[in-house]
This record gives structure tokens, C-alpha cells and sequence, in this order.
């Protein structure tokens, strides 16, 4: 999945409790994203960022934050878990070639009960 | 408001048979389109992107068709494999802020 890697892959947790879910990258992009995934919607964005320390709001923000203190990794915390996070969370990064895709990890089915 | 259009949600084929999933979009201003495919359980891998200015590309044997006019896309599957049983997502990029509008994806099963 073109260097990045998601950790951990399935998360089950208790409404109430902190998650943090982890981005790891090898290609050195500048930008990187978190997205949700359910049935019926389209990936709606989390949060983005666009370099060490530089991260923005995306869509669905609310009850989500998000760190990046190194070029390489790109974390997304969930303060006080709901049962309406639960969903597949994806990771990507921006690729720097003309069309600027994304490269997506595998994501990280994380139910929260 | 931007807003992308799949159909059909599923479809179901047999193996070696054409199929065309189509995309509509609302989304101003435009700048590129692309299709994704989605296997299950992993992440969306881009197949191909369009611009404004582009109305037909391809990637093997997918074809997208781009009416910039009708605000319209088609992904075009020829001779289909076991394989190509995916989520197939349209993408849609305003150009203003790179503003990614995606669609909620067609299912495709291929069945042998």
C-alpha cells in the first residue's frame, strides 16, 4: 500500500475511552489525511495535514484531534470514544506526480461498544 | 452544494461480460475527476483521473468517459474478471481548495 502502513488494524473499545489510531509513511509526503468510511457515504474527511505540525479541519472534525511531529507519522485520536465513531478509518497521503492521488493504507475497523 | 452520484449501488455480472458505472456530479468549480477501486478490506486505488479538457482515458481494460457539459462520467469495464469484483468510487476535485467530493461507490460481483 505505497509505504504506509495503519496500526492497528481492528480496535474494539468501550464508549467513554480515549483511541488513538496511527499513520505511518515511508515516502516522505507532505500531506497526509485521515478519512472515515461507512455504508451508504462517500469517505468523508477527518482532518488533514500539510506538514510537521500544520494540520486543518475537514468535514467531520467534531470529537476528533490529530498530531504530526514528525514527517512520518500522522496520529488521530478520538477523545471520548461514541458509538457513532464507529466506522473503518483510512489513511492517506498525496503523492507529488502531476495528478496528485492518493495512496491509501489499509485502514482500521475500530468499534466502539 | 457539490454532490457525487453513483449508479446502480450493485450490480452483479457474469465473468467475461461488459459493464458501465456511471457518475454524476454537481460539483463547481470543477477540476478533475477520478475513478478508485476499492477491493474489500483494503484501502481505494486510483485507476485513472480526468481532466476538464480530457473525455476518454484508459487503464486496460477500464475505460472512463468524461461530458464536462452534462456533468457526467462513465467507468467502463470490458471482459470482466473474478477479480475485478470491487467497490468502483467516483471522485470529484473542486478546484478551488482541492476540495475532494467522493461518491458513495458502485459494488461490483463477478460471478463465474
Amino acid at each position: 500500500d505505497a509505504g504506509i502502513t495503519q496500526s492497528p488494524r481492528h480496535k474494539v473499545t468501550e464508549t467513554g475511552t480515549p483511541v488513538t489510531l496511527r499513520c505511518h509513511q515511508t515516502e516522505n509526503h507532505r500531506y497526509m489525511y485521515w478519512y472515515r468510511q461507512d455504508p451508504g457515504h462517500g469517505l468523508r474527511l477527518i482532518h488533514y495535514s500539510y506538514g510537521v505540525k500544520d494540520t486543518d479541519k475537514g468535514e467531520v472534525s467534531d470529537g476528533y484531534s490529530v498530531s504530526r511531529s514528525k514527517t512520518e507519522d500522522f496520529l488521530l485520536t478520538l477523545e471520548s470514544a461514541t458509538s457513532s465513531q464507529t466506522s473503518v478509518y483510512f489513511c492517506a497521503i498525496r503523492g507529488t506526480g502531476a495528478d496528485e492521488k492518493l495512496f491509501f493504507g489499509s485502514g482500521t475497523q475500530l468499534s466502539v461498544l | 452544494k457539490n454532490q457525487v452520484e453513483q449508479s446502480p449501488q450493485s450490480l452483479i455480472i457474469l465473468e467475461g461480460k461488459n459493464c458501465t458505472l456511471q457518475c454524476n456530479y454537481t460539483v463547481s468549480p470543477f477540476s478533475n475527476l477520478r475513478w478508485y477501486k476499492q477491493d474489500t478490506g483494503r484501502g481505494p486505488v486510483s485507476l485513472t483521473i480526468m481532466t476538464f479538457s480530457e473525455n476518454t482515458k484508459s487503464n486496460g481494460r477500464y475505460t472512463a468517459t468524461l461530458d464536462a457539459d452534462t456533468k457526467q462520467s462513465s467507468l467502463h469495464i470490458t471482459a470482466s474478471q473474478l477479480s475485478d469484483s470491487a467497490s468502483y468510487i467516483c471522485v470529484v476535485s473542486a478546484r478551488s481548495n482541492y476540495q475532494l467530493i467522493w461518491g458513495a461507490g458502485t459494488k461490483l460481483i463477478i460471478k463465474p
